[in-house]
């Protein structure tokens, strides 16, 4: 079957302007996650959803970044103001509870704030 | 909170040969599970190999093998007979159900492969 899709693969702002990252888990995987990766470094945990509910945010570094899984399903990862620094790849992963926690991973979203 | 230690930010073998990348790990958890992830350029992170704390057995995965050593919170990986195509960024990544299963991942080493 088909894997974790995000949408869109490069995404180029200006600073200041809101964003919206897509995500499209393996169909009936009910975890869902979304990391943050900057150059040269690993991804960090932002959010994690069980299902339509965050059941932890506490990676997202502030305010501005808010995520939602309305479904269960596909979720979106939202910026507000984007600045220079949120510039990175954001990945998203997905895991069904059967699979011993082992998370599957979309190709990402290059993010560029001018 | 836990953390995930590589200390070899870049590593090159040739074809054929055998390479061994190294990870440590700090936890308070006595269940939780180690991974090591592969990414190639295309971003795609592709799960190499999966190791349980619980198992004393180190897993393996074709000519991809780890060592474990749980009292000294260590998890290297073995890649035998390196392939060009094993080039790529490793990560070497943990988690535990009570946790959410949320990963923590290292800082990655990248891997060259010579002709």
């Amino acid at each position: 079957g088909a894997g974790v899709s995000q949408t869109p693969s490069n995404k180029v702002t200006e600073k200041g302007k809101y964003v919206e990252l897509r995500c499209d888990p393996i169909s009936g995987h009910t975890a869902l996650y979304w990391y943050r990766q900057s150059l040269g470094q690993g991804p960090e945990f932002l959010i994690y959803f069980q299902g339509t509910g965050a059941a932890d945010d506490s990676g997202l570094p502030n305010d501005r970044f808010f995520a939602v899984r309305p479904e269960g399903s596909v979720s979106t990862l939202k910026i507000q103001r984007t600045e220079r620094g949120d510039s990175a790849v954001y990945l998203c992963a997905s895991r069904s509870s059967g699979t011993n926690n082992e998370q599957f991973f979309g190709p990402g979203t290059r993010l560029t704030v001018l | 909170a836990q953390t995930v230690t590589q200390s070899q930010p870049e590593m090159s073998v040739q074809e054929a040969e055998t390479v061994t990348l190294s990870c440590t790990y700090d936890t308070s958890e006595s269940d939780y599970y180690l991974f090591w992830y592969k990414q190639p350029p295309s971003r795609q992170m592709i799960l190499v190999i999966r190791q349980e704390a619980y198992k004393q057995q180190n897993a393996t995965e074709n000519r991809f093998s780890v060592n474990f050593q749980k009292a000294a919170k260590s998890f290297s990986l073995k890649i035998s007979d390196s392939q060009l195509g094993d080039a790529a960024m490793y990560f070497c990544a943990y988690n535990s159900e009570t946790s959410g299963s949320r990963l923590t991942f290292g800082e990655g080493t990248q891997l060259t492969v010579n002709p």
